[in-house]
This record gives structure tokens, C-alpha cells and sequence, in this order.
């Protein structure tokens, strides 16, 4: 079993739709968790990074974190084409500035 | 502009022969990271820097080898042992001790013949 499972999609939706894309952990050591956006070809770009258990909203973004059930989320409001890309989650432990567990990300396709 | 730099976009190399990746980055940051990307398998961390002249294996260490002779720079040498080298390669860099934010370089595409 992978410490951070991930569904890797494709996820097609509609433009305007409301998409929830999601990662499973199993270390509860994990503390900080990202949320990286990769358009092809390209290198991964942070979208949102938070500590420990809540929500955070940034425009029309928010990752939410559930400690207790080890799942994450990141949600897209009114989805654009310019959101279809591949979303990785990534998480790491407390006080430690090493490396990220990444999932193995999720393709999302927003149609006209 | 800061940022991270990697070059070429594209490489290819036929088997057997030893490669070296190029990142450099101007944004002052202490910590420097190497990771392939394949296809469903995510990123895999190759090496890491936290300091000049230091650095410690990742999780896929055999058969890459790396040097941090420059806060600004941490190449990364693609040797002929390793045995499945064709593969998206990404470096990244960090503040370190106080964030676990880090920032990707575009990326280099190896593809060994």
C-alpha cells in the first residue's frame, strides 16, 4: 500500500462545475500538506499549502484537511479549461524542511 | 526574474553514456531537491541538499550522482548504471528549517535510446 493514494482520474467535467479532488494518507505523522498544479510537460507550481487539520480558500480554491480520516481535498469553484491539468497532493512531517510524499496525481479535464 | 532554472528541456542520450542535468536557482534558498516523474508513479525523490557541499540520497539514489559546490546550483548526473533512465526529471528548492514549501524548475525530458 502507497502512503498517499491518489485516483489518478482522468476527471472530465463541464466549465462552471464544482470539482473535488482528493488524497488518502496513512502516516499520522503527516503535518503539512500542499497542493501542486502540473500542466504538461511543465514543472509543478504550489496552489495551497496548509497546517494540519481546517480549510483554507484562496479565490476560487479550497483545501480542506481531515486529520482524523487522513484525507485531504482540493476544491475547484466555477472550473475553468485553464484548470485542466494534473493536481498532485503532497504532505510531510512536522519540523522537517526534507522531503514530500507525493501522490501520484490526478488529470483533470474541464470541457467547454 | 527568481526562479529555478533547468536545462536542456529535452535531452537524449544513447545507452551507456553518462549525463549531467543542469538546475540553478536565484531565489536564496538553502535546501535543493532532484525527483523523476514516470508515468503513475508520481515524484520520486533522487537527492537532496540542505547545504553547500552536503547532501543526502532520496528514495531512488542508485545511479544518479550529484555535487553542491553553489548555493545556486545542484547538478545532477544521470550514470550509466542506472538501469531505466528515460524519465521526466524535476528539481526543486526550498528555504529549509523553515518551510517545507518547495519550488519546481520546469523540468528536463531524458530519453535514453
Amino acid at each position: 500500500q502507497k502512503e498517499v493514494e491518489q485516483d489518478p482520474g482522468p476527471l472530465s467535467v463541464p466549465e462552471g462545475a464544482i470539482v473535488s479532488l482528493n488524497c488518502t494518507y496513512s502516516n499520522s505523522a503527516f503535518q503539512y500538506f500542499m497542493w501542486y498544479r502540473q500542466y504538461s510537460r511543465k514543472g509543478p507550481e504550489l496552489l495551497m499549502y496548509t497546517y494540519s487539520s481546517g480549510n483554507k480558500e484562496d479565490g476560487r480554491f479550497t483545501a480542506q484537511v481531515d486529520k482524523s480520516s487522513k484525507y485531504i481535498s482540493l476544491f475547484i469553484r466555477d472550473s475553468q479549461p485553464s484548470d485542466s491539468a494534473t493536481y498532485l497532493c503532497a504532505m510531510s512531517e512536522t519540523g522537517t524542511a526534507s522531503k514530500l510524499t507525493f501522490g501520484t496525481g490526478t488529470r483533470l479535464q474541464v470541457t467547454l | 526574474d527568481g526562479g529555478i532554472t533547468q536545462s536542456p528541456k529535452y535531452l537524449f542520450r544513447k545507452e551507456g553514456q553518462n549525463v549531467t542535468l543542469s538546475c540553478e536557482q536565484n531565489l536564496n534558498h538553502d535546501a535543493m531537491y532532484w525527483y523523476r516523474q514516470d508515468p503513475g508513479q508520481g515524484l520520486r525523490l533522487i537527492y537532496y541538499s540542505q547545504i553547500v557541499n552536503d547532501f543526502q540520497k532520496g528514495d531512488i539514489a542508485e545511479g544518479y550522482s550529484v555535487s553542491r559546490e553553489k548555493k545556486e546550483s545542484f547538478p545532477l548526473t544521470v550514470t550509466s548504471a542506472q538501469k531505466n533512465p528515460t524519465a521526466f526529471y524535476l528539481c526543486a528548492s526550498s528555504m529549509a528549517l523553515l518551510t517545507d514549501t518547495q519550488y519546481f524548475g520546469p523540468g528536463t525530458r531524458l530519453t535514453v535510446l
